[in-house]
């Protein structure tokens, strides 16, 4: 079973949907959880942080994470055709190499 | 600031050759690492090198070695390639291998081996 795991999607939504995008773990020593972003031939970049459990709010985006489950998400509120991406969420913790990274949702929001 | 470089941006070899992945950043990182991304298996740790002068094996070291060669630049090689590195390749670097540091990605390097 891998540590943490993501739905590859695709993901398809209209312009104006609200997203949700979901990362479940496995590994109780995870305490930092990210949310990066992947444009199509380019390189992830972090979109949002969050520390043990609660939510962030960034402006349309919103991280929940949920320790005692195990889940974490991603909220998108909305969405437009430049939230086309692939979303990647990753989890940190200390010891060995630090962060695990899931394998990735695609979306594809249809304007 | 350019962030993470890498070159080449593309690459076709054949089974048994050998290559170098350059990979430099200029944000005066100390934690470089590389990873390759394949469908279905997301971003996985190759090698990677906490401070200058250190390097330790990832999730799938096999058939790689690297080089931290300054605290700027860190290299990939594979001495011998095989189809099974076909892959996309990303450098990233951080501040401190700290635990939640934020990693920065270069824009990758797509292999082929044939």
């Amino acid at each position: 079973q891998k540590e943490v795991e993501q739905d590859p999607g695709p993901l398809s939504v209209p312009e104006g949907a609200i997203v949700s995008l979901n990362c479940t773990y496995s590994n109780s020593a995870f305490q930092y959880f990210m949310w990066y972003r992947q444009y199509s031939r380019k390189g992830p970049e972090l979109l949002m942080y969050t520390y043990s459990s609660g939510n962030k709010e960034d402006g349309r985006f919103t991280a929940q994470v949920d320790k005692s489950s195990k889940y974490i998400s991603l909220f998108i509120r909305d969405s437009q055709p430049s939230d086309s991406a692939t979303y990647l969420c990753a989890m940190s913790r200390t010891g060995g190499f630090k962060t695990i990274f899931g394998a990735g949702t695609r979306l594809f929001v249809k304007a | 600031n350019a962030g993470v470089t890498q070159t080449p941006k593309f690459q076709v070899l054949k089974t048994g050759q050998s290559m170098t992945l350059q990979c430099a950043q200029d944000m005066n990182h100390n934690s470089m690492y590389w990873y390759r991304q394949d469908p279905g298996m997301g971003l996985r740790l190759i090698y990677y090198s906490a401070s200058e002068g250190t390097t330790d094996k990832g999730e799938v070291p096999n058939g790689y070695n690297v080089s931290r060669l300054n605290k700027r630049e860190f290299s990939l090689r594979l001495e011998s390639a095989a189809p099974s590195q076909t892959s996309v390749y990303f450098c990233a670097s951080s501040l401190s291998d700290s635990m939640g540091e934020t990693q920065y990605f270069g824009p990758g390097t797509r292999l082929l081996v044939l």
